[in-house]
């Protein structure tokens, strides 16, 4: 599995757009990106998923420039709710691969 | 509709004790993952089922640690002989089929402390 490298952490406030960049150098050519959001005490949940280019969703936007070896998941006017640790995943979209989470990036929305 | 769901939410155990963890998937799901998060730690993948087919048990951290899924639905995780090294979150989560976007579900998790 492609090994992924992000910020531990980050500070914003409330309102202002947020981009969490991850670094996937040897990513393969199967392989997808994807993000996760995790709040405390509950489980991660999906934010989105994308392979090249932009992907857009009602959460989130994800960057992926033609090289894939980084993407960058954008939050537009973050909220208080936000406030969470969100997790870049890369895996391939065919065939079960054990997912590595790492330590993820554990934004901190303040007013 | 119901998503994953964990049972216990807590469990308190002593060293040495047997524990048995449940996770109910959404329905339909034909896959489904258990994950351990120990404190400020990521998720590190423990095992995992697709259908009726055999699981893959690779990331289990030791032979007391098994798992089994009754009739492709509820699956149950059993850790024998617990050691405080075993506290964690023990996550589990259930998709539709390999490789959707491995979008998955994830389930609030059990919390479990032994003492």
């Amino acid at each position: 599995l492609a090994k992924t490298t992000q910020p531990i952490s980050m500070d914003s406030y409330e309102g202002q757009e947020v981009n969490i960049t991850c670094s996937h150098n040897n990513i393969a050519t199967n392989d997808y990106i994807t993000w996760y959001q995790q709040f405390p005490s509950q489980g991660p949940r999906f934010i989105i998923q994308g392979y090249k280019t932009k992907v857009t969703n009602e959460v989130a936007s994800l960057f992926i420039p033609a090289d894939r070896k980084s993407s960058t998941l954008s939050l537009p006017r973050v909220s208080l709710s936000d406030t969470a640790v969100y997790y870049c995943l890369v895996a391939p979209n065919t065939g079960f691969q054990k997912l590595v989470f790492g330590t993820g990036t554990r934004l901190l929305v303040s007013p | 509709g119901a998503g994953v769901s964990q049972s216990p939410s807590n469990k308190v155990t002593e060293k040495g004790k047997d524990v048995e963890l449940r996770c109910d998937p959404i329905s339909g799901h034909t896959a489904l993952y258990w994950y351990r998060q120990s404190l400020g730690q990521g998720l590190e993948f423990l095992i995992y089922f697709q259908g009726n087919s055999a699981p893959d048990k690779s990331g289990l951290p030791s032979d007391r640690f098994s798992a089994e899924r009754t009739g492709g639905s509820v699956s149950t995780l059993t850790i024998q002989r617990t050691q405080q090294e075993d506290s964690a979150v023990y996550l589990c989560a259930s998709s539709w089929t390999l490789g959707q976007g491995y979008e998955q579900y994830f389930g609030p998790g059990t919390r479990l402390t032994v003492t």
